[in-house]
């Protein structure tokens, strides 16, 4: 069964970048598609974006200016970048698969969270 | 964006009875409609995908139906267990969007 573990900083400065990598174990991080998604008390479940095996991305057009996804299939992991920052942003970032079955994608693994607080 | 709005945004039901939750779509979305269930401090567990379709290891009491706008997940008997958030999730197209969740609670 796939594992997922995110990791980085808990405390980010506003203005500066977060930067997060999840760790894929017990499966390829090949033909898949891989996901970030945060949870903030005000906003609910968010999807940040998601990247493929192969790199070809797609982001939530609410951050696509301050978003970068990116893989390494050497390493099994992807991570994620969040430009200028801001209290915002602070919230609980989960790293996800998607799965697939006849045409629909659902998020199937995800990682256990990892917060994220923006504060001086 | 597709708007996912659920209903209600919390219950409290006793063990043993049947729960009903109720997500609808901004638009139509055929049935690409998942559901995850979240429990405190936890990471969301996918409970049903394709509106309908459950989840291996998922327990039978839970189910989802619909298509198009209205879909429903229902617990059929409802256990201390599923003391939990749930959330629906539309996967028709990009940005995927989430409902607000239901918190369902034991009375």
């Amino acid at each position: 069964q796939v594992q997922l573990q995110e990791s980085g900083p808990g405390l980010v400065k506003p203005s500066e970048t977060l930067s997060l990598t999840c760790a894929v174990s017990g499966g390829s991080i090949s033909d898949y598609y891989w996901s970030w998604l945060r949870q903030s008390p005000g906003k609910g479940l968010e999807w940040i974006g998601y990247i493929y095996s192969s790199g070809r991305n797609n982001y939530n057009p609410s951050l696509k200016s301050r978003v970068t996804i990116s893989v390494d299939t050497s390493k099994n992991q992807f991570s994620l970048r969040l430009s200028s920052v801001t209290a915002a942003d602070t919230a609980v970032y989960y790293c996800a698969r998607e799965g697939y079955n006849s045409g629909h994608y659902y998020f199937d693994s995800w990682g256990q969270g990892t917060l994220v607080t923006v504060s001086s | 964006d597709i708007q996912m709005t659920q209903s209600p945004s919390s219950l409290s039901a006793s063990v043993g009875d049947r729960v009903t939750i109720t997500c609808r779509a901004s638009q139509p979305i055929n049935n690409y409609l998942n559901w995850y269930q979240q429990k405190p401090g936890k990471a969301p567990e996918l409970l049903i995908y394709a509106a309908s379709r459950l989840q291996s290891g998922v327990p039978s009491r839970f189910s989802g139906s619909g298509s198009g706008t209205d879909f429903t997940l229902t617990i059929s008997s409802l256990q201390p267990e599923d003391v939990a958030t749930y959330y629906c999730q539309q996967g028709y197209n990009a940005p995927k969007t989430f409902g607000q969740g239901t918190k369902v609670e034991i009375k």
